[in-house]
């Protein structure tokens, strides 16, 4: 299986600073068909995980720009480029090129 | 609006079964690959098993593999996870989510398993 680790484990942040969070995979992500299926999702305090990105980079529907995604082949980062309130929770990366699909151990966000 | 809620969850004890069920609404239920995913106490996020939208291909995660079974009945927009030899370790909360090309981008707001001894 696919080892997907995630650090920090943990980042407090000041409102309207910066966050960062880096998900390195065990293999490369690379698809037979060209496509690298790496997506991040935002798990807050007592709700269920939600879609923020999906192939590295694509925005989900209604997803604030302040969320980003980068990265290539093993090594994936996801921005935050202004922590706000609403972003307190727990991030996953997630590959889905091969089965079975792992996520990362979470990365928990919280404000300073 | 899109929806997806989970039910059949409950304590069981070790070794017996349960089966889950995720009813779906506002979408074409048939038209997509459906997931289980579970959450332990305390944990992550585990993926369990998925199934295409025709039923036709199914894939599991080693620690459920033989043990669980995901269905689907596209007549009454329903998923299932048939779980049987319970243990402990499969003590979490279990969530269905829709498939995109491919991740997940509807979740339900999951049902609660307790293996107890």
């Amino acid at each position: 299986d696919i080892v997907m680790t995630q650090t920090p484990l943990s980042s407090p942040v000041t409102l309207g600073q910066p966050a960062s969070i880096s998900c390195r995979s065990s293999q490369s992500l690379v698809h037979g068909n060209g496509n690298t299926y790496l997506s991040w999702l935002q798990q807050r305090p007592g709700q269920p995980p939600r879609l923020l990105i999906y192939k590295i980079s694509n925005r989900f529907s209604g997803v604030p720009d302040r969320f980003s995604g980068s990265g290539a082949g093993t090594d994936f980062t996801l921005k935050i480029s202004r922590v706000e309130a609403e972003d307190v929770g727990v991030y996953y990366c997630l590959q889905a090129t091969h089965f079975p699909w792992t996520f990362g151990q979470g990365t928990k966000v919280e404000i300073k | 609006q899109v929806q997806l809620v989970e039910s059949g969850g409950g304590v069981v004890q070790f070794g017996r079964s349960l089966r889950l069920s995720c009813a779906a609404s506002g979408f074409t239920f048939s038209s997509y690959g459906l997931h289980w995913v579970r959450q332990a106490p305390g944990k992550g996020l585990e993926w369990v098993a998925v199934i295409s939208f025709d039923g036709s291909e199914k894939y599991y995660a080693g620690s459920v593999k033989g043990r669980f079974t995901i269905s689907r009945d596209n007549s009454k927009n329903t998923l299932y996870l048939q779980m049987n030899s319970l243990r402990a370790e499969d003590t979490a909360v279990y969530y269905c989510a829709r498939g995109g090309s491919p991740y997940m981008d509807v979740w339900g707001k999951g049902t609660t398993v307790t293996v107890s001894s």
